[in-house]
């Protein structure tokens, strides 16, 4: 099983600056990596594919990038409604998602 | 419209049983890899099965494996997970979810694009 570990655990930042969401695997995926976001009551919602690519409807403020065994979700400039816990998740072999990092606008 | 529809959750008994149901409109399951995540309160999301368009090759987590079974239905374009031998580690809301973004026959590098409601299962004597 491949493992994926996501850093921080929770982050709390203000309306405006970058967020920054780290999420390694432990071992080589390639880009086989999706970032979903999922708020308080909701399903989860995909954001990224293969690694750096924005699903339909996301808004270009959010962008992922990395390789092999090191992501990182990047939120331009943070808004409210951005509050949500975040997920990455590989395909390189059976699905595995990270524990998540709770994403806090103060 | 694409949707997915779960149904089928509520209270089991330990060693006990339930079926859900995700049945699936806008779109034919038959095209798609098709997926059971779970997600316990307040916890993260774990992929408990998946099943390739095919409708014969399965996969499963070792958490469920051989306790646990997908299927799918093409007549009435509905995805199905028989849970039997239920533990209290099982309870959770169950979300039927279709992986599109596929690169190869076996989904890698899919991720999921489409998410039903999600039904509740807990696990109590």
């Amino acid at each position: 099983e491949i493992v994926m570990t996501q850093s921080p655990a929770t982050l709390s930042l203000s309306p405006g600056e970058r967020a920054t969401l780290s999420c390694w695997a432990s071992q080589n995926i390639y880009n086989n990596l999706a970032w979903f976001q999922q708020k308080p009551g909701q399903t989860p919602r995909l954001l990224i594919y293969h690694a750096s690519n924005r699903a339909a409807g996301i808004p270009d403020r959010f962008s992922g990038s990395g390789s092999g065994t090191h992501f990182t979700l990047t939120i331009s400039s943070l808004e409210p409604e951005d509050s949500a816990v975040y997920y990455c998740q590989q395909r390189a072999s059976f699905i595995t998602f990270g524990q998540g990092t709770r994403l806090e606008i103060k | 419209e694409v949707q997915l529809v779960e149904s089928g959750g509520g209270v089991a008994h330990p060693e006990g049983s339930l079926r859900l149901s995700c049945a699936a409109s806008g779109f034919s399951l038959s095209s798609y890899w098709m997926s059971w995540v779970r997600q316990a309160p307040g916890k993260g999301l774990e992929c408990v099965a998946a099943l390739k368009p095919d409708g014969i090759e399965k996969f499963y987590a070792d958490s469920v494996r051989g306790r646990f079974t997908i299927s799918r239905d093409n007549t009435d374009n509905s995805l199905y997970l028989q849970m039997s031998s239920l533990r209290a580690t099982d309870a959770a809301v169950y979300y039927c979810a279709r992986a599109s973004y596929c690169t190869n026959a076996y989904c890698v590098g899919g991720a999921f694009d489409v998410w039903g409601q999600g039904t509740m299962v807990a696990v109590s004597s």
